[in-house]
């Protein structure tokens, strides 16, 4: 059974900071790894999907890198902003068929950033 | 081009009644996912529909089922509520089954039983 954990559980941050949120999972047999943002009672905004073949994946001031041999993922921000507050969850996806599009997920991060 | 949509917005439903979420996915998405989350906690999943049919099951009771209809939008039931059912419930579709296409989520409903 997959689990995943998030760490930290929470960070603050001031403005324009660069920050780095970790991602461990424990079945390293992943077909990807998508990474979300959630808004305090909202639904799942994706932001990045990163394939096991590759090892870094880029999106405006995103960054998401995959080692799935030691089952972790990371998710980095450039300069941070105020309306980057919000929980960061990462979620594999598992390669087996019968299973292949469950996702699990951790508990998250919850991100503030003080102006 | 409309995302994931869902209704309610909110429920609120008293302990041992019955409830049906519904949600209609992104346009040219065939697959449909029910996940739910507790308040503090990730999402889990409860089951996958492609194909009118349920795919994938997560380790949920037989209170919860399920419907996708022919136009792809589906439905979440769950019988004999319990105060532990009170959850935001999200749907999320994909164009299809397979694990290399991303998932997308709606709003959610939230689901409040007393």
């Amino acid at each position: 059974k997959q689990e995943v954990t998030q760490i930290p559980a929470a960070l603050s941050v001031p403005e324009g900071e660069n920050l780095v949120l970790n991602c461990s999972f424990t079945d390293s047999a992943i077909y990807n790894l998508q990474w979300f943002r959630q808004d305090p009672g909202k639904g799942l905004t994706s932001l990045l999907l990163i394939q096991s073949s590759q090892r870094e994946q880029t999106s405006g001031r995103l960054n998401a890198s995959l080692d799935k041999s030691s089952g972790r993922s990371t998710l980095y921000i450039a300069a941070s902003q105020p309306g980057d507050s919000a929980t960061y969850l990462c979620a594999p996806r598992p390669r087996k068929w019968t299973s292949g599009s469950r996702l699990t997920f951790g508990e998250g991060t919850q991100l503030t950033v003080n102006p | 081009d409309a995302g994931v949509t869902q209704s309610p917005t909110h429920l609120i439903k008293t302990r041992g009644q019955q409830v049906t979420l519904r949600c209609s996915p992104k346009s040219g998405h065939d697959t449909v996912s029910w996940y739910q989350q507790a308040l503090g906690q990730g999402p889990q999943f409860i089951f996958q529909y492609y194909e009118e049919e349920e795919r994938q099951r997560g380790n949920f009771p037989d209170r919860f089922s399920g419907h996708q209809f022919p136009n792809y939008s589906s439905e979440l039931n769950v019988n004999a509520l319990l105060l532990g059912d009170s959850a935001l419930y999200l749907c999320a579709s994909s164009q299809t089954p397979l694990a290399g296409v991303p998932q997308y989520f709606g709003p959610g409903t939230r689901l409040t039983v007393t």
